[in-house]
């Protein structure tokens, strides 16, 4: 079955500690999207990337990067620059199109201590 | 900029009664317009949408939205709720940003729960 696959689904990491977050999909999609999500903040957008080598800021990108090298993988990496990391993380994909809905993984759940 | 509403962060409601869930947008022009569900830790799923064409949009587990452009609304009902509804309901419109570029533009989420 095709699919978004995120991993690990629970991270823990120490604080000042850079830490990646994986997302694979084999939809063959062109976007690809990092959200992060917070209790009542409901779904703010990291980064997105339209097509491989290629990828945007999205409106709380300050602590994070991406790197898009294959068009199946595109993961984010929470830097010790970020204030808040502790957060729960969805990676999404989507053909391109401009009405295509968004395809989620399960997300990771990331806990900086 | 466009903007996304969702009235009521959390929604109680009895086994078998009906569900709705409001959604309003502001928008300068007709967007395209989506309902996700999120069951807890999980991913997010899409329930509906509505591109052009037919204002009732019908999608799974058997919810459905009604797109009124007067009202700039979409809200999200279901005749019948089952146990299996409760989940984080989110509604997002489409932001044109540049190009074929595409930004969605998120509602805060409602919490549906179902009582027995």
């Amino acid at each position: 079955d095709g699919g978004i696959t995120q991993s690990p689904k629970y991270l823990f990491r120490k604080e000042g500690q850079n830490v990646t977050l994986s997302c694979e999909q084999n939809l063959n999609h062109d976007a690809m999207y990092w959200y992060r999500q917070d209790p009542g903040q409901g779904l703010r957008l990291i980064y997105y990337s339209q097509i491989v080598n290629d990828f945007q800021k999205g409106d709380i990108a300050e602590g994070y990067s991406v790197s898009r090298e294959k068009k199946e993988s595109f993961p984010l990496t929470v830097t010790s620059a970020q204030k808040n990391p502790t957060a729960f993380y969805l990676c999404a994909s989507a053909p391109g199109a401009e009405n295509s809905p968004l395809h989620f993984g399960n997300g990771t759940r990331l806990t900086v201590t | 900029a466009q903007s996304v509403t969702q009235l009521g962060s959390h929604v109680s409601v009895s086994e078998g009664a009906l569900v709705l869930l409001r959604c309003n947008y502001s928008s300068s022009v007709p967007p395209y317009l989506f309902w996700y569900v999120q069951y807890p830790n999980q991913g997010l799923q899409l329930l509906l949408k509505y591109t052009t064409g037919a204002t009732l949009v019908k999608g799974i587990n058997g919810f459905e939205a009604e797109f009124k452009k007067s009202e700039t609304s979409f809200h999200l009902t279901k005749p019948s709720a089952h146990m299996s509804d409760a989940a984080e309901y989110f509604c997002a419109v489409s932001d044109r940003v540049a190009g074929n570029n595409r930004k969605l533009i998120w509602g805060l989420g409602t919490s549906l729960a179902v009582n027995p």
